[in-house]
């Protein structure tokens, strides 16, 4: 089945050692996302791939870096986490082509900071 | 920046119950999705609304959307255990490949 695969699910770092979440999907979709999520709290957006155009928002912190080799993959670096950074991050795709199902998400990674 | 208020934040209902959960926008909304999270886990689609006065089934999952398009509504018809886990509503942030904006969601318990 086609779908988005993170890796790990589970990720546990210390504080200030620089970390790399992966995302990985088959769906061919040309947009890519990273949202990050807090307990209890709504998903947000930190920046997303448009082909190889990158969209950061507004607010994301310059903490916070993506990569996107190829169509398939996209990576999120945290350079230097903070305690404030342990949260769930989704990865999530999306085709301009989808008439319905808005994005597709992975399921998650949930990173904890040490 | 649109934002999306979702209630109640918590629900505990018993196995058999109907429930409604609402969302509502500070302004007008043009997709309207909602999404279903299990604890710890990705998002999975459920249902997206566009038109004002939409409605759509799935299964025991009905949702629609109101005729000013600022507020939408999931209702659970003899809510079963499988249903417990958090439903989100996304809205568009700006059409085009810009993502969606989320509410905070709602926690929903079945109990037996």
């Amino acid at each position: 089945d086609a779908m988005v695969i993170q890796n790990p699910r589970y990720q546990v770092t210390q504080f200030g050692k620089p970390v790399t979440l992966s995302c990985s999907q088959t769906l061919n979709h040309n947009v890519m996302y990273w949202y990050q999520q807090k307990s209890s709290q709504a998903p947000k957006l930190l920046f997303h791939y448009y082909d190889k155009d990158f969209n950061n928002e507004a607010d994301t912190p310059d903490n916070f870096q993506s990569r996107r080799p190829n169509t398939s993959f996209c990576f999120l670096d945290i350079r230097s986490p903070g305690l404030g950074d342990a949260a769930m991050y989704l990865c999530a795709t999306s085709s301009q082509m989808a008439t319905n199902e808005k994005l597709f998400f992975g399921s998650g990674t949930q990173l904890s900071v040490l | 920046s649109q934002e999306l208020e979702q209630s109640p934040q918590s629900l505990i209902v018993q196995e058999g119950k109907n429930l409604t959960i609402n969302c509502t926008s500070s302004k007008t909304l043009y997709g309207l999705y909602w999404y279903k999270q299990k604890y710890g886990e990705g998002l999975i689609f459920l249902m997206m609304l566009q038109k004002g006065g939409e409605e759509k089934s799935h299964e025991k999952i009905t949702a629609k959307l109101d005729e000013k398009k600022q507020q939408s509504s999931l209702h659970i018809t003899a809510s079963q255990p499988s249903h417990a886990g958090i439903y989100l509503c996304g809205a568009d942030k700006g059409g085009g490949a810009d993502g969606l904006t989320f509410g905070k969601g709602t926690h929903l318990i079945i109990q037996p």
